[in-house]
This record gives structure tokens, sequence and C-alpha cells, in this order.
């Protein structure tokens, strides 16, 4: 039981490139959700999914797509990269529900120059 | 807007004292809290969930209370480590949809020999 997988760990990316970060559970978990961690800020959710084929809008969406079709994988894309961007970005899973403790995965620190 | 603010953002003591980590929130129509522990560069790990119901749930030397109707929760570490070190973060679901964690800036603990 692998918990929640990020890749890559880090990953330093220009401005304009795309690219797309990974997530996988396999606790088969519903709920899966991406966070920013800025210095100052704390974390802010991006995307969030209860399910697969579902996914909606989280307090800092813009710049960000998700899908999900599987219950397992959840990625991240950033369709053209600015230096916003620049965070720690955790993906975080846990069970339908609102009583449930959510676990997260070991993150994906991004630079865009 | 949920809001949470942890209070003090850093700490410092030696090791064997008690110590207790502040948590509040404005809206205290929650479903529950959560204090995680992060180490630099990695992932946050839960420590203690409490339900909204509850009023207090302890795990070895950890021991966390919430008074929902007044938005506080404090975590209270006895007898800290310098293995006790890190940054502890407290984040609160509400019960709107997507039951999004709203989490506060953290406190940095310091605990040394």
């Amino acid at each position: 039981n692998a918990g929640v997988t990020q890749t890559p760990k880090f990953q330093v990316l220009k401005t304009g490139q795309s690219m797309t970060l990974q997530c996988a559970q396999d606790m088969n978990h519903e709920y899966m959700s991406w966070y920013r961690q800025d210095p100052g800020m704390g974390l802010r959710l991006i995307h969030y999914s209860v399910g697969a084929g579902i996914t909606d809008q989280g307090e800092v969406p813009n710049g960000y797509n998700v899908s999900r079709s599987t219950t397992e994988d959840f990625p991240l894309r950033l369709l053209s990269a600015a230096p916003s961007q620049t965070s720690v970005y955790f993906c975080a899973s846990k069970q339908a529900g609102v009583t449930d403790t959510q676990y997260f995965g070991p993150g994906t620190r991004l630079t865009v120059l | 807007k949920q809001e949470v603010t942890q209070i003090p953002a850093a700490l410092s003591v030696p090791e064997g004292e008690n110590l207790v980590l502040n948590c509040s929130f404005t809206d205290s129509a929650i479903y529950n809290l959560q204090w995680f522990r992060q180490d630099p560069g990695k992932g946050l790990t839960s420590l203690l969930l409490i339900q909204s119901s509850q009023r207090e749930q302890t795990s070895g030397r950890l021991n966390a209370s919430l008074d929902k109707s007044s938005g506080r929760s404090t975590l209270y570490i006895a007898a800290s480590q310098p293995g006790d070190s890190a940054t502890y973060l407290c984040a609160v679901r509400g019960n709107q949809a997507g039951t999004a964690l709203i989490f506060g800036k953290g406190t940095t603990l310091s605990v040394s020999s």
C-alpha cells in the first residue's frame, strides 16, 4: 500500500511551457484534490474530484486543468506555465464523506523561470 | 469565508517542556478539524482528527481539543522531544460543497536538546 504518490518530485519549467503533475492513490479513495503551498499563504485548494468523471474548481483554479478518468489517478495540467505558478504542489485523497482523514502525497516542487 | 489562524507562527522550547499550539477559525459551521505535521521538504502527515461533535482526541503524547462554539482548537504536546520539531498545521472542513480543507499557515516548532 503506497498511499498517495506524486511525480515528479522536482521540476523546472520555462514560462509558457506546459506539463502534467501526476498523482495516484491505491486506497480506493473517491475524493482527490490538489493544493498549492506558498510561503506566507498556507495551502490553497486548486481543484478537486469526488469521483471518476467528476471534477470541480477550488480556491485558485486559474491556469490549471484536471481530469479524473479513473479512481486511482488525478493529474494536474499546467497549460502555459507562469512564474506565479512556482510553488509546491500537494495531492491528497480521502474517502467520500466529511468525516474521514485526508492523506497527502510527498509534493512536487515546481519552479517556473 | 472561513479563515483559520494559528498562533504563534513559531515557537522554540527546550526538550521536555509541555506546550500548546493554538488554532482559531471564523465560521463555527465545521464538520471536523484536523491537525497535521509537516517536516521540511516533506508532505503532510495527519496527527489527529476531531469531529464537530467531539471535544478532544488523544494520540500518545498529543492531545487536541475542539471548542466549536468559540472557534478554537488547541494541540497539546507533552514532554516535547527534538523529534517533534516540525511545522504543525491546523485545517477545518466545512459543510459547503467540495468538502475542502481550509488551512492555517502553521506553527513552526523547534525543540532543542
